[in-house]
């Protein structure tokens, strides 16, 4: 079974405005990563947040935890063509090599 | 560009056909990991190898078979494969493995005729 689920599953907007997309998972975690993929290429990391933090900042990139709601956001500002990708949270099982992915929110950047 | 290197990109095999795929790291990571993508859909993890040793079968049909001659290289050797394995094959690497970022290749796309 997955460990995260994503919402929305699709997501359409025009170029400029803020992408926003919501993650939950069901058992704990020492920390919660997000990656892109752009459309039949690999997945790229974007950025981790621990277990300790609540929001992380890269780029335009905002990351928020919230561990007593098993959730995470992930917020792309100012959004641009080139964003159009799937995005995936990612969340490592304690002490071993699985990572379960989310089943990915597809967000599309009009021009 | 990505740090892990697949080959090849593009892979048309039939049923009885045996062929391999192959993935090499030059980042001193010391897990390296199969992963099985169908379209639309987030990657399903196959195999970890950790010290060039299997670790983690996800209960995988015998017909995929992982190997990892050394520390920097894994290959899947595929035989008597079915139209449904049809998919994008994503090789990956870790640090050590667990909570590490995980750095992917950019995949090779099978087609099973």
């Amino acid at each position: 079974s997955q460990q995260g689920e994503e919402d929305p599953q699709a997501l359409s907007i025009q170029e400029g405005e803020n992408a926003t997309m919501n993650c939950s998972y069901k058992t704990s975690i020492n920390n919660l990563q997000w990656y892109r993929q752009n459309s039949g290429r690999g997945l790229v990391h974007l950025i981790l947040i621990r277990s300790n933090e609540r929001e992380k900042h890269s780029g335009r990139l905002r990351v928020t935890l919230d561990t007593s709601k098993k959730s995470s956001s992930l917020l792309i500002t100012a959004s641009r063509a080139a964003d159009t990708a799937s995005y995936f949270c990612a969340t490592p099982n304690t002490g071993g090599f699985k990572t379960i992915f989310g089943a990915g929110t597809r967000l599309f950047v009009k021009a | 560009d990505t740090e892990v290197t697949q080959t090849p990109k593009h892979l048309v095999m039939g049923m009885t056909n045996k062929k391999s795929l192959k993935c090499e790291q030059h980042m001193g990571h010391r897990a390296m990991y199969w992963y099985k993508q169908k379209a639309k859909k987030p990657p399903e993890l196959m195999f970890v190898y950790s010290y060039e040793k299997l670790s983690i079968n996800e209960s995988v049909p015998s017909r995929f078979s992982p190997e990892c001659p050394n520390s920097s290289l894994l290959n899947l050797h595929l035989h008597a494969l079915q139209p449904e394995d049809s998919a994008l094959y994503l090789c990956a690497s870790t640090a050590t493995g667990s909570g590490n970022t995980i750095y992917f290749g950019e995949g090779s796309w099978l087609t099973v005729v």
